[in-house]
């Protein structure tokens, strides 16, 4: 069961707008429409952005988004603020095994 | 609204056991799963695996089957990660997690418990 694969970082300006992929196979992102992302800003426990693809939980800014095409996912945060520079992570649920997977995590600035 | 509260840091020796603890409140715990994620220094979220509270039906992540031992008291709303023989490779802050049987993303998070084994 390997992980997810995320870019290492991406990076975008104040206000602008930037896109993580999250890549894995039709036994996880690809066969099920449960993926969550979550946000971890340093010496944090995550907090959960996006769930079941693209559902944003109360209190999340609707800048934050998702989709997924596929066995890859994607969360687009549009608007840039500086408080969006953290550590996100995708997850899916895996078949066969009934658990999860995370993706290897993206480190985002804003610049 | 749902509160995971873990318990504190340890320091111990290489072959030592452990066991820790997350609690729950704020909600039903019972139609509750809560899932252990490891985070090494310096490095990603790791699922090891989660249990359903109701019955303490367990599933692991493959890699850490064997290795650790999840379990859980519903009448004290509270689950356990355990190890019977620590490793230095063990060291890495733990995070409980929770959803509601049925949902697939998980909103409520403990604070995180620290362990660290050294000699």
């Amino acid at each position: 069961q390997s992980a997810l694969t995320q870019p290492r970082s991406v990076s975008g300006s104040l206000g602008q707008s930037v896109t993580i992929s999250c890549t894995g196979t039709s036994r996880d992102v690809g066969g099920y429409n449960f993926v969550s992302w979550y946000q971890q800003h340093p010496g944090r426990a995550p907090t959960v952005v996006i769930y079941d693809v693209s559902e944003r939980p109360s209190g999340v800014p609707d800048r934050f988004s998702g989709s997924k095409s596929g066995n890859t996912a994607s969360l687009t945060i549009s608007g840039l603020q500086p408080d969006d520079e953290a550590d996100y992570y995708c997850c899916s649920y895996v078949g066969g095994f009934g658990t999860y997977v995370f993706g290897t995590g993206t480190s985002v600035t804003v610049l | 609204e749902v509160q995971l509260v873990q318990s504190g840091a340890e320091l111990k020796q290489p072959g030592e056991s452990l066991k820790i603890s997350c609690k729950g409140s704020g909600y039903k715990f019972t139609s509750y799963w809560i899932g252990w994620v490891r985070q090494m220094p310096g490095k990603g979220l790791e699922w090891m695996g989660i249990i359903y509270l109701r019955d303490s039906r367990t599933l692991y992540n493959p890699s850490f089957q064997g290795q650790v031992t999840i379990s859980a008291d519903k009448s004290i709303a509270t689950a356990f990660l355990q190890w019977s023989s620590l490793r230095a490779s063990d060291s890495a802050i733990y995070y409980c997690a929770t959803t509601r049987d049925g949902d697939f993303g998980w909103p409520g998070w403990g604070q995180g418990t620290l362990v660290t084994v050294s000699s």
